[in-house]
């Protein structure tokens, strides 16, 4: 059975400061999304990672997928305030499985 | 393009009783999902639908159905609602082709008392 595990669940930064969300996931699979939910939001997707080795930005966030490894990162560049939500990654290999998500505040 | 409508927003119900999420999508997608969502948690596929007629089960199926009667439309029933069922419910669509990228609509917030 497909299990997505994020880390970390909760994660507080300060402004200007670089983090890294990791996601793994268990099973072989070639198909990885990253969302962002706002509190009491629905989910906005960020990016869909399609292959080995894809890598996609988008202003200060950065998502890369090693499927050999089965590890997709979601890396925060110059953390603004702007960026605090929560962020899911989610895995399909029969259907689409999410992980926990991580929490993610940045402070002035 | 409205992209994908729920109705209601929010909803309490009382044990037992029994109520229908709705859920329709203007983007002509084939596939239809329904989620839930528990507090501070992520989102489990209840059902999901690859076209009219089709529906399959997700993760957490037991005490949902569903319908796919047009491309548009994926109601989600509830039958004997129990506390457990207290969450928020997301739907989303996906045109099924390369990228399946999927597309929420805004919830419904579900109580049961």
């Amino acid at each position: 059975e497909l299990k997505v595990e994020q880390n970390p669940l909760f994660l507080s930064m300060q402004e200007g400061k670089n983090y890294t969300i990791y996601c793994n996931y268990s099973t072989t699979s070639d198909r990885l999304y990253w969302y962002r939910q706002d509190p009491g939001k629905s989910l906005e997707s960020l990016f869909v990672l399609l292959s080995n080795g894809a890598v996609k930005q988008e202003g200060r966030l950065m998502a890369s997928l090693d499927t050999k490894a089965r590890l997709s990162t979601l890396h925060i560049t110059a953390a603004v305030h702007d960026l605090s939500a929560t962020y899911f990654c989610a895995v399909v290999a029969n259907d689409m499985r999410f992980g926990a998500g991580t929490r993610l505040t940045v402070k002035p | 393009n409205a992209g994908v409508t729920q109705t209601p927003k929010f909803r309490i119900l009382k044990i037992g009783q029994s109520m229908t999420l709705q859920c329709t999508q203007d983007m002509n997608h084939n596939y239809m999902y329904w989620y839930r969502q528990d507090p501070g948690m992520g989102l489990k596929l209840i059902y999901y639908s690859v076209g009219a007629g089709i529906t399959d089960k997700g993760e957490v199926p037991n005490g949902y159905n569903v319908s796919r009667s047009t491309t548009e439309d994926f109601p989600l029933r509830l039958e004997l609602a129990a506390p457990s069922q207290t969450s928020v419910y997301f739907c989303a669509s996906s045109h099924g082709l390369a990228t399946n990228e999927q597309f929420f609509g805004p919830g419904t917030r579900l109580t049961v008392l």
